[in-house]
């Protein structure tokens, strides 16, 4: 089975901080996606990538940025930590489109 | 674009008895249509999924989900439904010619009662 590790479970930061958020998958698989999940809002796309080195925005990039050096590691990286940012982020993998394997999940709170 | 569309945000039921979540889709195009399922501080799992063939897709637990380019819609069923089946659940769908992006509804939560 594919497997997404992410590497916080739960995170606590201060505003203004810059945060890092890791994720990693095993299976070989070009796509990768971070979202964040929150109440009532569903899922919503902060950024993607198709292949090592490249990124796309997603429908809410701002505040964030994001990094893939190597083809099994996407993170995600918050350049100055803001309160409205606390939420559940989410890793996602992908082979061509034929369904996303997550991770666990990151609960981070910004205080 | 696609969009998705999940009407209910909450659906309570007693325990054994039958369930349906609704989602229903727009696009111009075909697409490929996914159910998720998370449970309480997990990340999402991958409960069934239409790609072509039958419009009938089933899941190992019982789930099942039909594919009705009509009414675009993709309805999740169950005849009869556990505790251990309280969770939310996802409804997602993707262009099946391009681009890998799913776009997600808002989620619906099955709280399954004694």
């Amino acid at each position: 089975d594919v497997k997404v590790t992410q590497s916080s479970r739960y995170l606590v930061k201060r505003t203004g901080e810059k945060v890092f958020l890791e994720c990693v998958q095993d299976m070989d698989h070009e796509n990768m996606f971070w979202y964040r999940q929150d109440p009532g809002l569903g899922l919503r796309l902060i950024y993607f990538s198709y292949d090592v080195k490249m990124k796309e925005k997603g429908d809410i990039p701002e505040g964030y940025s994001v990094s893939r050096e190597k083809k099994e590691r996407f993170s995600l990286i918050l350049e100055s930590a803001s309160t409205n940012q606390t939420s559940m982020y989410l890793c996602a993998s992908s082979f061509v489109n034929y369904g996303y394997t997550f991770g666990s999940g990151t609960r981070l709170t910004v205080v | 674009a696609q969009s998705v569309t999940q009407l209910d945000s909450q659906v309570p039921v007693f325990e054994e008895a039958p369930v349906e979540l609704r989602c229903n889709y727009s696009s111009s195009v075909s697409v490929y249509l996914f159910w998720y399922v998370q449970y309480p501080n997990q990340g999402l799992q991958l409960l069934l999924k239409y790609l072509s063939g039958s419009t009938l897709v089933e899941s190992i637990n019982g789930f099942e989900a039909e594919f009705n380019k009509s009414q675009t819609s993709f309805h999740l069923r169950k005849p009869s439904v556990h505790i251990s089946d309280t969770a939310e659940y996802f409804c997602a769908v993707s262009p099946s010619d391009a681009t890998n992006k799913l776009i997600f509804g808002t989620g619906t939560l099955l709280a399954v009662q004694p």
